[in-house]
């Protein structure tokens, strides 16, 4: 149990539409990062937050886009979704005072864009 | 650019058999290491991480892996493989640049 939550757990939009997925860390988690795991791959980083403020961004297109909030809650928006957009999303939440790679992960959103 | 290769993609294992994953990195300083476990339907679980040290890394579950700097391997085994253990594993190389590369993993059959 990593105590980081997300939801919805499941998902399905049409292509054009735009979505947003939320993720709920403890409390003291205050780096969060996201990552897409498309069928059959392993995650691929999509940006990372700490305290509010973007702290690096992978290869992913402006249309994908996040917020932080202080209440160690954060959303993952996408814009203009693709086929190609239909993917499990992770968040992870490190804690204060260790290194922002040891991430402990939610369960993930699955989406389905047709 | 960091990466990670996981060259079996699957492997089938009798109960109670040890098992063996296969990692290898590229990454041009010292690299921090991990493994992760992800069961089906299900988020991804540290399994251990290599930062600096002892190569020899034991983890949870009884998965202990060893970091290799001249093969630029990260292997991971147990003894003795319970049912329990069938998921998918993925190794991950982060740096300090904040993100983790994972390989497209490895998934792991039990066999009774």
């Amino acid at each position: 149990e990593t105590g980081v939550t997300q939801s919805p757990t499941h998902l399905i939009k049409t292509r054009g539409q735009q979505v947003t997925l939320r993720c709920s860390s403890q409390s003291g988690h205050n780096t969060v990062s996201w990552y897409q795991q498309a069928l059959g791959q392993g995650p691929q980083f999509i940006f990372q937050y700490y305290r509010e403020e973007e702290n690096g961004r992978g290869n992913f297109p402006p249309r994908f886009s996040g917020l932080q909030f202080p209440n160690y809650s954060s959303e993952l928006n996408v814009n203009a979704l693709e086929l190609d957009d239909s993917a499990l999303y992770l968040c992870a939440s490190s804690p204060e005072g260790t290194r922002p790679e040891t991430q402990y992960f939610g369960p993930g959103t699955r989406l389905l864009v047709l | 650019a960091q990466s990670v290769t996981q060259p079996d993609i699957h492997i089938t294992v009798s109960e109670g058999a040890s098992l063996e994953l296969r990692c290898n990195y590229s990454y041009g300083a010292t690299p921090y290491l991990f493994w992760y476990v992800q069961s089906p339907g299900q988020g991804l679980q540290l399994l251990l991480k290599y930062f600096s040290g002892d190569t020899l890394v034991q983890g949870i579950k009884g998965f202990e892996a060893e970091f290799k700097r001249s093969q630029s391997s990260f292997n991971l085994r147990k003894p003795s493989v319970h049912w329990s253990d069938a998921a998918e594993y993925f190794c991950a190389v982060g740096s300090n640049d904040y993100k983790l590369s994972f390989g497209a993993g490895t998934t792991v059959t039990v066999r009774a």
